[in-house]
């Protein structure tokens, strides 16, 4: 079993939907949760960052990490064309040796 | 600052021949990390440096692969003999660290080097 579990899509949405990414995890130790967002041949940025459990919101992204289901979800509202990107989560419990999901590929559709 | 810097972009060689990735992190940043991305195992972790020391080399595949870091703005990555197995993209990323606390640690990547082996 990975460690890291991601489903890689892809998915496809229409613009303006809401969006829902997960991954599961299996290392409980884990409790630092990242996204990053990696456009087609470029390298992965980092989207949005929690500390332990709990919801982060940063405009139309929120971040959930659910530590007792080993769970974590990204949500897009109003999901538009510039988000088709291949998402990735990732997590550590040193904050420095980061484990990350498989990605999944987002597409929205005008 | 010009960010992570990776050089080559791509790679075509034979199999058995030797590879040397290129890796300029960001200036000031004390941890270096190398990763390797394809499709069937997505992004994994091969070995990451603080401050020139490597900490964790557990991910690197096997022994045909070596990592160095000279200096605070320089690193490679090392293939020899490569097999077509390896194929995939490289990527180094750079960050300042922030070990235990609630501190983002976020890791810069660079554009990722291409590899194929043929």
């Amino acid at each position: 079993q990975k460690e890291v579990e991601q489903d890689p899509g892809p998915l496809s949405v229409p613009e303006g939907a809401i969006v829902s990414l997960n991954c599961t995890y299996s290392n409980s130790a884990f409790q630092y949760f990242m996204w990053y967002r990696q456009y087609s041949r470029k390298g992965p940025e980092l989207l949005m960052y929690t500390y332990s459990s709990g919801n982060k919101e940063d405009g139309r992204f929120t971040a959930q990490v659910d530590k007792s289901s080993k769970y974590i979800s990204l949500f897009i509202r109003d999901s538009q064309p510039s988000d088709s990107a291949t998402y990735l989560c990732a997590m550590s419990y040193n904050n420095n040796d980061m484990r990350f999901g498989a990605g999944t590929r987002l597409t929205v559709k005008p | 600052d010009a960010g992570v810097i990776q050089s080559p972009r791509h790679e075509v060689t034979e199999m058995g021949q030797e590879v040397t990735l290129r890796c300029k992190p960001i200036s000031g940043h004390d941890y270096l990390f190398w990763y390797r991305q394809t499709m069937m195992r997505g992004l994994e972790l091969l070995i990451y440096f603080n401050n020139n020391v490597p900490i964790d080399d557990s991910g690197m595949p096997e022994d045909r692969f070596s990592a160095k870091m000279p200096n605070a703005s320089f690193s490679t990555l090392k293939i020899q003999p490569s097999e077509p197995r390896d194929s995939a993209v490289y990527f180094c990323a750079s960050s300042l660290g922030q070990g235990w606390g609630s501190g983002a640690n976020v890791l810069t990547f660079g554009a990722g080097s291409r590899l194929t082996v043929l």
